[in-house]
């Protein structure tokens, strides 16, 4: 089943926070998260595994929290090339080992 | 060096043709998996080959087959062509099957169906 991300689009002023969530009914093994910019291929920025600790780099960091199969994107101090559809992947173990299945998608829109 | 590169970037077919899409992995890696991607859509996931094995396989129909070559470079083909087969195609490269692993996502191929 797909995971759910909210909101489903985020407007900012440049500096300000955001944070993208994404839920799944299964039990999850990782996370991925990705950016995408119109016509471009996704770029990843991060993975989350279970048991794992929280990532980070620059002013983009994750979390994830395996009781409630969740998992939350955040993004201080945004710039400007921020904007894009963010996406978060998710892969549950077993015989979904490898297999990523992608939410719906998490339009952010930086402006000056 | 050089990240996951696809073939063509863009073609346009018609109805019950036969398309070839080919992806050529990051160096070392030898998992090659196959996503399409509808617009205003997240990816969705096609199959997964590693080591020259298919490992996993997306809810498409039997007209969706793949195969990966000794060198790992792979190839997606779709016989029967559907115009609602029209999406972005995307090949991502890690360098293990597993979940926790990263991939990493080549240009596309834009697939057009007239």
């Amino acid at each position: 089943q797909q995971p759910v991300q909210s909101p489903q689009a985020v407007i900012l002023r440049e500096g300000e926070d955001a944070v993208i969530n994404c839920s799944s009914s299964k039990a999850l093994y990782s996370v991925h998260w990705y950016r995408q910019k119109h016509g471009e291929a996704p770029v990843f920025l991060m993975i989350l595994l279970k048991g794992g600790e929280q990532k980070g780099h620059d002013k983009i960091s994750a979390s994830f929290n395996e009781k409630k199969q969740q998992s939350s994107l955040y993004l201080t101090a945004s710039q400007l090339s921020y904007s894009g559809t963010y996406f978060c992947g998710t892969e549950s173990g077993g015989t979904s080992y490898g297999k990523l299945t992608f939410g719906q998608g998490t339009i952010l829109t930086v402006h000056p | 060096d050089a990240g996951v590169t696809q073939s063509p970037t863009h073609l346009i077919k018609t109805r019950g043709q036969h398309v070839t899409l080919r992806c050529s992995p990051i160096s070392g890696h030898k998992s090659v998996s196959w996503y399409q991607q509808v617009l205003g859509q997240g990816p969705q996931f096609i199959f997964q080959y590693y080591e020259k094995e298919e490992r996993g396989r997306g809810n498409f129909p039997d007209r969706f087959s793949a195969r990966q070559f000794p060198n790992y470079s792979s190839e997606l083909n779709v016989n029967a062509l559907l115009l609602g087969d029209s999406a972005l195609y995307l090949c991502a490269s890690s360098f293990g099957q597993g979940g926790a692993d990263e991939q990493f996502f080549g240009p596309g191929t834009r697939l057009t169906v007239l």
